[in-house]
């Protein structure tokens, strides 16, 4: 049973651009979380997504992040004209029902230029 | 607000003694702590976890103590292993509602163990 895949593992951007993050959670698991780790930092709650619906985003900008699980294919996590302070890692996790343990993937280290 | 807190950036630990790593939490809402590793360039590893209806959990060499009267946990690693050395989390959730899937994390402890 495959872990959670994340793609890319590395992402560089230049400012202004849009960075699209991908999230594959673990079979069988419908619920996907998404969180943020800033340099010298723990991990920051941004999105909790189930299938078409966004369960809370209390973690996220308010403005240029979006994120979506769409029926069909990976979560994504965009970010649009990214700017310096963007640059993280990204982390997704997965769980089965919302109560069960997150698993997360390695992460998409974002570097904006 | 830093609702739960690793205090300790660093622990050096001897191969074979014990590692205890300290957790702190500032919202009695939490109803379940989990503690993840954490190695360079990849994601958390889910290690062991404790509901707050307990007051310990065991899984091999990795032990969780849960104080909620004084809202502190620990986890003990005996005997602990080079392999041992990495970045551990813990993290806590939140009862019910809508934030039952969030969870908020410490800033991580660095763990090296010796040879």
């Amino acid at each position: 049973n495959a872990g959670v895949m994340q793609n890319p593992r590395h992402l560089v951007r230049r400012r202004g651009q849009e960075a699209r993050l991908r999230c594959s959670p673990m079979k069988g698991h419908s619920h996907v979380y998404w969180y943020r780790q800033l340099p010298e930092e723990g991990l920051k709650f941004m999105v909790y997504l189930q299938k078409e619906n966004i369960i809370d985003e209390s973690g996220m900008p308010k403005e240029r992040f979006s994120a979506e699980f769409p029926k069909e294919g990976p979560s994504i996590l965009r970010i649009q004209q990214v700017v310096r302070g963007d640059s993280a890692a990204y982390f997704c996790a997965s769980s089965p029902r919302k109560e069960e343990t997150q698993y997360f993937g390695p992460g998409t280290r974002l570097l904006v230029l | 607000d830093q609702q739960v807190k690793q205090n300790s950036p660093s622990l050096s630990v001897q191969e074979g003694r014990i590692s205890i790593l300290n957790c702190d939490y500032t919202n009695s809402m939490f109803d379940y702590f989990l503690w993840y590793k954490k190695y360079p360039a990849e994601g958390p590893t889910f290690l062991i976890s404790i509901s707050s209806i307990k007051d310990k959990n065991e899984d091999g060499r990795f032990t969780v103590f849960l104080n909620k009267s004084a809202k502190h946990l620990s986890l003990h690693i005996v005997p602990s292993q080079p392999g041992d050395s990495a970045v551990y989390f813990c993290a806590a959730r939140l009862a019910g509602g809508t934030s039952y899937g969030k969870l908020t994390f410490g800033q991580g402890t660095i763990l090296t163990v010796h040879p």
